[in-house]
């Protein structure tokens, strides 16, 4: 079955950039997307097809697909960016990685 | 606006059944594929289950294939999850999600933009 792998953890200072990582095998020929979960809420879409904000996601969030990895990047980090995130893809089904959790410190 | 409101968790014994639904408002529904996706305490997200639109198309994941069942009622804006065969292993908040691909029924468009607020599933004698 298809996985994609996480680093377990991510930390960043508040106003620096934060990179959360996303491999798999030949994960930049299909679409990615990125989740952010918040302790005790649903997750919320912040990326979808690789590259795209829904609406209302702020402009600090960005990301990228490229080889084996895909790569959520967030600008000028700030505390309520402090969550987990989680990126998708489908291989025969959604696939979800593990999940990373952002620390803000 | 969007809304997903789920229903039908609670406790039940191992080997035991539950029916989960989620009623859908504010989009016109047979146009969206919906998802069920799973998190037990302490853990990540695990995609369950997906419908397409129509209800044609049905996807599960390797976990829970022969054991669960999705179907949708298009006339009540309502998908369920039939869950049988429980195990403890199936324990977690269930979300019911939409996915965001207008017409999508699978695929890499198979993502999720509204997620309900979940509902527990404990199995447990």
């Amino acid at each position: 079955s298809y996985e994609l792998t996480q680093p377990p953890s991510v930390s960043v200072s508040p106003g620096l950039t934060a990179s959360i990582s996303c491999s798999g095998d030949k994960l930049g020929s299909d679409y990615v997307s990125w989740y952010q979960q918040k302790p005790g809420q649903s997750p919320v879409l912040v990326i979808y097809q690789d590259d795209k904000r829904p609406s209302g996601i702020p402009e600090r969030f960005s990301a990228s697909n490229s080889g084996n990895t895909a790569t959520l990047t967030i600008s000028g980090t700030q505390a309520m960016d402090e969550a987990d995130y989680y990126c998708q893809a489908w291989g025969s089904g959604v696939v979800f990685g593990g999940g990373t959790k952002l620390t803000v410190l | 606006e969007v809304q997903l409101l789920e229903s039908g968790g609670g406790l039940v014994e191992p080997g035991g059944s539950l029916r989960l639904s989620c009623e859908a408002s504010g989009f016109m529904f047979s146009d969206y594929a919906m998802s069920w996706v799973r998190q037990a305490p302490g853990k990540g997200l695990e995609w369950v289950s997906g419908i397409s639109g129509s209800g044609q198309s049905t996807y599960y994941a390797d976990s829970v294939k022969g054991r669960f069942t999705i179907s949708r009622d298009n006339s009540k804006n309502t998908v369920y999850l039939q869950m049988n065969s429980l195990r403890a292993e199936d324990t977690a908040v269930y979300y019911c999600a939409r996915v965001g691909d207008q017409y999508c029924a699978g695929g890499s468009c198979f993502y999720s933009d509204y997620w309900g607020q979940g509902i527990l599933v404990t199995v447990s004698s």
